[in-house]
């Protein structure tokens, strides 16, 4: 079984349009995570989050939300698509210890025509 | 912020040890040295960590300078199958400083 999976692995869509990304642990986690990975191959952390803080990181548009239906899932929902936002998308989880390891998802590659 | 300082590239012959060398000398004390290591279009995997000590598992080994200021992953015997960007990373353990904060990384190459 995939510990972090993410769906769809690869997304084309139109500037403008609005899309999600989902992913889900089957882990039991208590925080969740996504990270960006620009044409230079940068991983940048957008969020983490578990049921008692949200962190976003400031250079992040709001155009781009985490949603969250429950502890398991993490989606994130992309306004307006622009260009600039095609990249790959990772999820990722970890145990709320101090030291513990973080899982990743296996990325979702978006592409904004 | 990324903290850390990594060669961008390093070529090891299959068979071989590879080190890899991380700085980190604005670290502190209750900063834990993470490498994790991504390979070509897929997530980040977890590799080893560790806070003073010496730590060995199953995939690598970390040697960490007494002053913690530098760090070295370690792979015994690199397969062609741990050709991959490597990333050494420093966590605090608390709030925004627990996310993993990537950098650059080293791109190794096992060459057969």
């Amino acid at each position: 079984d995939t510990a972090v999976s993410q769906t769809p692995k690869y997304l084309v869509t139109q500037m403008g349009n609005d899309k999600s990304i989902k992913c889900e642990q089957n882990l039991g986690h208590d925080t969740m995570y996504w990270y960006k990975q620009d044409s230079k191959k940068f991983l940048k952390i957008m969020f983490s989050y578990n049921n008692k803080e949200l962190i976003i990181n400031e250079t992040v548009p709001n155009r781009f939300s985490p949603k969250s239906p429950d502890k398991a899932h993490l989606n994130l929902h992309i306004n307006s698509l622009e260009l600039g936002d095609s990249a790959v998308y990772f999820c990722a989880s970890r145990s709320g210890g101090s030291q513990s390891e973080a899982f990743f998802g296996q990325g979702t590659r978006l592409t904004v025509v | 912020d990324a903290k850390t300082t990594q060669p961008p590239s390093m070529d090891c012959a299959e068979g071989r040890a590879a080190n890899l060398p991380c700085n980190h000398s604005t670290i502190s004390g209750n900063e834990y040295v993470y490498w994790y290591r991504q390979i070509h279009s897929q997530g980040p995997q977890y590799i080893i960590h560790g806070l003073k000590n010496n730590e060995t598992n199953e995939m690598a080994s970390l040697i960490i300078t007494e002053d913690r200021k530098s760090s070295t992953l370690i792979l015994p015997h690199a397969t062609l199958r741990d050709t991959a960007v490597y990333y050494c990373i420093v966590r605090g353990q608390s709030g925004s400083a627990r996310q993993l904060t990537f950098g650059s990384g080293t791109q190794l190459t096992v060459l057969p």
